[in-house]
């Protein structure tokens, strides 16, 4: 089966941890993206990246860094210096930096 | 700096009527999309709306873009307690050459028997 996943799907941090959240996809798309969705509200870009080795900042990038050494492959490490990270966070891919966004299941991230 | 906006955010409706929710947004753009959203879990697409005057339907639901007036509609017909979702409106910019989404806020259906 293609598709999306993300792992895990429930995540506790403690405050001052580095957590990381992996997406994997199989759908041999070149664009990956990472998304937040706090309650209530839509999705805000964080990261993306068109190709392997390459990623650029979205809208809300502090506190959060990535990684894109395979193509499969696009992990999100919430630092201890995103203030405010508990939200909902989803994985997306497209067959190129043009194209449709598919949405992996999402990670919820609680910080206790 | 391209917004959008949808309306209502909520809406309680019941079961057999037809209802409009709105999606406007502020620049230009090539892309419109909705996406259905259920309670703790992933986007769901339903529709890409691709150039002016653009219609889609799917049972129940039809979406209609108006570049023109920057504005998109979803439209229910004879609701039933299924479609009760989060729908997400969201118009693509590209921005140092890719594609990068910006989503509504989210209207909130709930249909009641």
């Amino acid at each position: 089966d293609g598709g999306i996943t993300q792992s895990p799907k429930y995540l506790f941090r403690k405050e001052g941890q580095n957590v990381t959240l992996s997406c994997e996809q199989n759908l041999n798309h070149d664009a990956m993206y990472w998304y937040r969705q706090d309650p209530g509200q839509g999705l805000r870009l964080i990261y993306y990246s068109q190709i392997v080795n390459d990623f650029q900042k979205g809208d809300i990038a502090e506190g959060y860094s990535v990684s894109r050494e395979k193509k499969e492959s696009f992990p999100l490490t919430v630092t201890s210096a995103q203030k405010n990270p508990t939200a909902f966070y989803l994985c997306a891919s497209s067959i190129d930096r043009f194209n449709e966004q598919f949405f992996g299941p999402g990670t919820r991230l609680t910080v206790l | 700096e391209l917004k959008v906006e949808q309306n209502p955010l909520f809406l309680s409706m019941q079961e057999g009527k037809n209802y409009t929710i709105y999606c406007n947004y502020s620049t230009t753009s090539d892309r419109l999309y909705w996406y259905r959203q259920d309670p703790g879990k992933s986007l769901e697409s339903l529709f890409v709306l691709l150039s002016n005057g653009a219609v889609k339907q799917e049972g129940r639901l039809m979406a209609s873009l108006d570049t023109k007036a920057r504005l998109s509609t979803l439209h229910i017909t004879a609701a039933v307690h299924d479609l009760s979702a989060t729908y997400f409106c969201a118009v693509d910019r590209i921005i140092q050459g890719a594609q990068k989404l910006v989503f509504g806020q989210g209207t909130r259906l709930t249909i009641n028997p």
